[in-house]
């Protein structure tokens, strides 16, 4: 089985301050992970992922996250908040086992607010 | 368009009634899935086509859901005898192979 676990729910930060979103994993294969965003009433957009190659993993958008397999962690980080990082972040993971390698699952989301 | 299109984007129904959301996937894209997010939770998978063929619909909640995609592009996710839990953003997502997903802004549904 596979599940993640987002350890804020929400994150307030000033703007041109460093964003850390945290997520810790589990999962029975060799996993895939993934950051997406989502701001109001929008859907879901992929920011980055980790798929077993390199484990400092560059996003879009200044995004990057670190795989660490011994602490089954992938959190996301940003060096500079801007007013429109400002949504809701969710770490996802896929098995990656052979027979459902297509069926994400995602964390319960962490709130960014960015104050001016 | 480029993206995932899905339609209508807001629906309102009373309690009982069938609903039938629709998503236009990236052309070309093999893959076609639907999830149900509720409000203030991740979304969670509910079924998965490759081209026509429902491969997985192991997270269909009851048999009140189904979801074709007859000439593989296409899908229709329909909910019959609608619940006040139905309510939820279902979210569609394409690719062109298994992992990488596009999702479309979703349809929000509210029962009333």
């Amino acid at each position: 089985a596979q599940s993640v676990t987002q350890l804020d729910s929400h994150v307030s930060v000033s703007e041109g301050t460093p964003v850390l979103l945290r997520c810790n994993y589990s999962s029975s294969y060799s996993p895939s992970l993934f950051w997406y965003v989502q701001h109001p009433n929008k859907g879901l957009q992929l920011l980055l992922k980790y798929t077993s190659a390199a484990t400092l993993v560059k996003g879009i958008n200044g995004f990057e996250a670190e795989f660490k397999k011994s602490e089954t962690s992938f959190h996301l980080t940003k060096p500079s908040a801007h007013m429109s990082d400002a949504a809701e972040y969710f770490c996802v993971v896929s098995d990656g086992g052979v027979s459902n390698d297509y069926k994400l699952s995602f964390g319960a989301g962490t709130t960014v607010t960015v104050r001016a | 368009g480029a993206g995932v299109s899905q339609s209508p984007r807001y629906k309102v129904a009373k309690r009982g009634q069938d609903v039938a959301l629709r998503c236009d996937p990236i052309s070309g894209h093999v893959s076609l899935f639907w999830y149900q997010q509720a409000l203030g939770q991740g979304p969670e998978f509910l079924t998965y086509f490759q081209n026509e063929a429902q491969l997985d619909k192991s997270g269909l909640p009851s048999d009140r859901f189904f979801a074709e995609r007859p000439e593989g592009s296409v899908s229709t996710l329909k909910i019959q005898r609608t619940q006040q839990e139905d309510s939820a953003v279902y979210l569609c997502a394409s690719s062109s192979g298994a992992r990488i997903k596009h999702f479309g802004d979703g349809t929000r549904l509210s029962i009333l």
